[in-house]
């Protein structure tokens, strides 16, 4: 499976931005790189998915080098309500498995 | 539109049983995949199937086993049950399969399995 690493968890406050960069080796080369939220007993919830460079959305900005070997969620301006566990996903080059990061817990403060 | 449905919620298994939890898609989409997630981890993917036919597993031995039907739902399948197979299992479902891997996953809300 490709190895994914994210950090831990990361607290903030709110109002300011939050970037967590997930580290992916041996992705599929014609695949995307998505990253899911997840709050407690729910299921993950999509947020936003890029192939390379830049994507930006409602809610999302996703950082993609040139080289694939990482990519970087970015939230603007988070809210209490963003509290909750970020994952990135990508794809195995090799066999066609998915894999999910272990996940980053972030917690906004007021 | 209805979203991913899976069932049952919550259930409890002891040592040895056989569990089956089935999935339902969202309608039109072709591709569901399972995973598994223990608590305080990421989903671990099991399998992915698309238009019926496996087109991805996970490390899991072979006491877990898929299905899907025509009609795209799906189930999921496991033996001898051990104590390290409670988890919450997770279905996905997406619209694009083939040979692109990820596109968007629509999740399930889970079903909560405890084996004693």
């Amino acid at each position: 499976l490709a190895k994914t690493t994210q950090p831990i968890s990361m607290d903030s406050y709110e109002g300011q931005e939050v970037n967590i960069t997930c580290s992916h080796n041996n992705i599929a080369t014609n695949d995307y790189i998505t990253w899911y939220q997840q709050f407690p007993s729910q299921g993950p919830r999509f947020i936003i998915q890029g192939y390379k460079t830049k994507v930006t959305n409602e809610v999302a900005s996703l950082f993609i080098p040139a080289d694939r070997k990482s990519s970087t969620l970015s939230l603007p301006r988070v809210s209490l309500s963003d509290t909750a566990v970020y994952y990135c996903l990508v794809g195995d080059r090799a066999d066609y498995k998915l894999s999910f990061g272990a996940g980053t817990t972030v917690t906004v403060r007021a | 539109d209805a979203g991913v449905t899976q069932s049952p919620t919550h259930l409890i298994k002891t040592r040895g049983q056989h569990v089956t939890l089935r999935c339902s898609p969202i309608s039109g989409h072709k591709s569901v995949s399972w995973y598994q997630q223990v608590l305080g981890q990421g989903p671990q993917f099991i399998f992915q199937y698309y238009e019926k036919e496996e087109r991805g597993r996970g490390n899991f031995p072979d006491r877990f086993s898929a299905r899907q039907f025509p009609n795209y739902s799906s189930e999921l399948n496991v033996n001898a049950l051990l104590l390290g197979d409670s988890a919450l299992y997770l279905c996905a479902s997406s619209f694009v399969g083939g040979r692109v891997l990820t596109g968007e996953l629509f999740f399930g809300e889970g079903s909560r399995l405890t084996v004693l």
